[in-house]
């Protein structure tokens, strides 16, 4: 069975650009989370979507927002990058729910200048 | 709402050696607990979980973990480690039951000396 696959894997933006980021579950899993992993800031939960609804929502701004297709693949996007964006994006698929297990993909390396 | 703290940002051990990763967490509910291990430029790994019923979890690669709801703690170890198993090892709690979002430590680097 193909694992989450994450894409783009690198990403190099200018201050002030968007940017969306796409994650493909693993085949049956409904439930897709997206984490900022930094290194000052460690693993940060950004959403969680389950059969395209939001069911839970970290403490970031509004410029980071989510989305999930029928077939459960999700898009992050950020709106006026800022430099502090600059992070690895993981996203997660479960089977329902993240609480239970979590099935990580490789992460997009996004990088702000 | 819940907290997860590791204490050991590095851990150094030699090889062969057994190794312990202390994570506590905090929260006024029952919790589901996890660890996760995260190899270079790659994702996270699902190590162990509890759930619930065996308070002993054992996990992949001859990891295992206790569950300790006294001493809210869920201690990560390995009776002897490989050069393989030089990564960071990440803890994490979720809320028992529905859609809880799940809080990751701050990780604990383990390196294993040659």
């Amino acid at each position: 069975k193909a694992g989450v696959t994450q894409t783009p894997r690198y990403l190099i933006k200018t201050r002030g650009q968007q940017v969306t980021l796409s994650c493909s579950p693993i085949s049956g899993h409904r439930s897709v989370s997206w984490y900022q992993q930094t290194p000052g800031q460690g693993l940060q939960f950004l959403f969680e979507y389950f059969s395209e609804t939001q069911r839970n929502k970290g403490n970031f701004p509004g410029r980071f927002s989510g989305r999930q297709f029928s077939n459960s693949r999700s898009e992050m996007n950020v709106s006026t990058l800022e430099l502090g964006d600059s992070a690895l994006y993981l996203c997660a698929s479960s089977l329902v729910q993240s609480s239970y297990e979590q099935y990580f993909g490789p992460g997009t390396r996004l990088t702000v200048t | 709402a819940q907290s997860v703290t590791q204490l050991d940002s590095q851990v150094p051990v030699f090889e062969e050696a057994p190794v312990e990763l202390r994570c506590n967490y905090s929260s006024s509910v029952s919790v589901y607990l996890f660890w996760y291990v995260q190899y270079p430029n790659q994702g996270l790994q699902l190590l162990l979980k509890y759930l619930s019923g065996s308070t002993l979890v054992k996990g992949i690669n001859g990891f295992e973990a206790e569950f300790n709801k006294s001493q809210t703690s869920f201690h990560l170890r390995k009776p002897s480690v490989h050069i393989s198993d030089t990564a960071e090892y990440f803890c994490a709690v979720t809320e028992a039951g529905g859609y809880q979002k799940v809080t990751f430590g701050t990780g604990t680097k383990l390196q294993v000396i040659p």
